[in-house]
């Protein structure tokens, strides 16, 4: 199957610092990426889809300017914490799919990335 | 609202038994996929089967059967001669087309431990 990456697998910041978590296809051009949160022991909760080349669109409750999300190539995609707290801190899961807007497609999930805020 | 429910926080069998994980999902659409995914330990994501509603037939991936029942919309996930690898986190999926961007809703998930 298709392979998708994070960097980095777990960062530790300091309250009010911004950081930025990538999110990679590796064998496959990723026309939509998906990012997922995660607290501990619950479920994923889909925060963001992007569309390589145009904004993303964000699940309601959800903060736009806090998580940034850029999507500027078919293989990249990226999300900034910023002026990160340590409620923000959680497990974040990037996921890419390479199909067209249809059902069938494939969805392709990265190893996540751990974030600590102190 | 779409929702997807699984009832069974917990769930524990034996090794080499066999488990059934329960999952219910609320729609009016006709055309969707269901997916059950394994998290393990590592948090990597893996998808065990997916489901397409129009298909009658049972999807089936080695040691690992759905029943899906599309009127009742029910669809769970039996597990055969489970082994000490299938310990995990299972979610429960659900996904179609909204507002033309496809998106998987996920359960609350069910956390099943094989008992050597």
């Amino acid at each position: 199957g298709a392979v998708v990456s994070q960097h980095p697998s777990w960062v530790i910041c300091k309250s009010g610092t911004s950081v930025k978590i990538e999110c990679r296809s590796l064998d496959f051009q990723a026309t939509t990426m998906f990012w997922y949160r995660q607290f501990p022991k619950q479920s994923l909760m889909l925060m963001a889809t992007s569309n390589e080349g145009s904004k993303a669109t964000y699940e309601q409750g959800v903060e736009k300017d806090k998580f940034l999300i850029n999507h500027a190539s078919l293989t990249l995609s990226t999300l900034t914490v910023t002026s990160a707290h340590p409620e923000d801190s959680s497990f974040y899961i990037c996921s890419a799919r390479d199909g067209w807007e249809t059902l069938s497609y494939e969805q392709y999930f990265g190893p996540g990335t751990r974030l600590t805020v102190t | 609202a779409q929702t997807v429910t699984q009832s069974q926080p917990e769930m524990s069998v034996q090794e080499a038994e066999t488990v059934t994980l329960s999952c219910t999902y609320d729609t009016s659409e006709s055309d969707y996929y269901l997916f059950w995914y394994k998290q393990p330990p590592s948090r990597q994501m893996i998808l065990v089967i997916r489901q397409e509603a129009y298909k009658q037939q049972n999807a089936t991936e080695n040691r690992f059967s759905v029943n899906f029942q599309k009127a009742a919309k029910s669809f769970s996930l039996k597990i055969s001669d489970s082994q000490l690898g299938d310990a995990a986190m299972y979610f429960c999926a659900y996904r179609r087309l909204i507002q033309g961007a496809q998106k998987l809703v996920f359960g609350q998930g069910t956390r099943l431990t094989i008992n050597p």
